[in-house]
Order: C-alpha cells, then structure tokens, then sequence
C-alpha cells in the first residue's frame, strides 16, 4: 500500500512534442505530490509538487493533473526540449514524512 | 542555496570491507536521509534520521548501519561490503521535522560505489 507505480520505464519525444509520466498510488494518506527531475551525474532535485486539493497545477512548460478518485497522477512536459532530457521521479508522502518513490522515467527528447 | 555534500563521487571496495559513505548538510536541517538509486527500481530508502543521535529503518536496511552524531552529518555504513551493494547512493536532507510533510528534499550529487 506503501508503493508508487511509475510508467513508463522509458520514453522518447520528438523536440516541441509532449511528454507525459504517469503515477498510480494506493495509500489514501499520501497528501503530497512531487515530481523530481535527475540530469547524469546529479542528484534528483524537486520540480513541481502538487497537494489532493486541486486537480491541476501548472509551472512554464511542466503541468500535473491529479486524480484523486482514481489515486493517479501525471506529469506532463509540453513543448519537450533536448534540455529536458533528464530522469523523472514521482513521489509520494504522507504526514509521516518520508517519500515514497516511483521507479524512475528516463526521458529522452529528440531535436 | 542548501548544499548537501556527498564526500566521494565514485569508490570502488573489496569484498568483505566496511565502507563508510559520508554526507554532510549546511542548511541546519533536522531530517536526513540515504537512499539507493538502481535502474528499473528508483530511489529506494535505507535509512533515516529526525535528530541527532536518531536513526530509524527504511525499506531495506539489511547489510547497513548509520550514524549521526551531529546535526549536519549522516554517515552511511557497509558493515561487510557484498557485490549486490554495488550502486548510487544518494543523500538528502529536508527542513521540516517529523510529522510534517517534507517539502523539498535536497538531495546530494550521489555516490557510486561498486563493489568488487
């Protein structure tokens, strides 16, 4: 019940497409929502994170939709640059304080 | 900015050695954590800490121990390295104490360690 399921593993885009990253959870606590971003050689850093009392939220190119009713969520990167091409975590907490991650997107975008 | 300082960025041990991994915060945070990042299997966590002195089992700790006796510092420890401890090991800190959600994770550059 602790578990974010991530998908795809993979995914390329052409350049100006739209890269989507879905998430599914099933803990009904879970109350915080962030997307982290990983480029080769670094560590993951934090992009944008949603909480269950919208449906969407939306910083420049990257967006989250959130459906609480069916326990997922998705990222999606519109107008895909080659500078996006990064690893994508989702993520879930609840008030006990610990993150609970997805299995990692390696996304690639093509020019 | 928050820095989170990982001491080596790639390590190579023997069989059987204690490797110590070290990691240090200078934003005064009060909760640290070590994670493992393996492909197909995400960020998986190993240990973490709320306080000095506190130390509290993640998801798979078997084969680690930890140590924090001061606040910036999180020590993560292979007590007898084994080849399937070969990975990137990442560090993280966050500002808020437990209980709260944990907004911002700052994480470390990762270190790689294989184990051979």
């Amino acid at each position: 019940q602790q578990q974010v399921k991530q998908s795809p593993q993979s995914l390329i885009v052409q350049k100006g497409g739209i890269s989507i990253i879905n998430c599914a959870y099933e803990n009904t606590a879970f109350d915080y929502f962030p997307w982290y971003q990983q480029f080769p050689g670094k560590g993951p850093a934090l992009l944008i994170a949603i909480r269950p009392d919208v449906s969407e939220k939306k910083e420049g190119r990257f967006t989250i939709s959130f459906n609480k009713s069916a326990k997922q969520f998705s990222l999606h990167i519109m107008d895909s640059q080659p500078g996006d091409s990064a690893t994508y975590f989702c993520a879930a907490s609840n008030q006990g304080g610990k993150l609970i991650f997805g299995q990692g997107t390696e996304l690639s975008v093509k020019p | 900015d928050v820095k989170v300082t990982q001491s080596s960025r790639y390590l190579v041990k023997r069989t059987g050695e204690k490797v110590f991994l070290e990691c240090v915060q200078d934003m005064d945070h009060e909760n640290m954590f070590w994670y493992r990042q393996d492909p197909g299997l995400g960020l998986r966590l190993i240990y973490f800490s709320y306080d000095v002195k506190m130390k509290e089992k993640g998801d798979i700790p078997e084969g680690y121990s930890v140590s924090r006796e001061k606040k910036e510092r999180f020590s993560l420890i292979l007590e007898s390295a084994s080849t399937n401890q070969t990975s990137m090991y990442l560090c993280a800190s966050s500002a808020y104490g437990r209980g709260v959600a944990p907004y911002g994770y700052t994480f470390g550059s990762g270190t790689r360690l294989t184990v051979v």
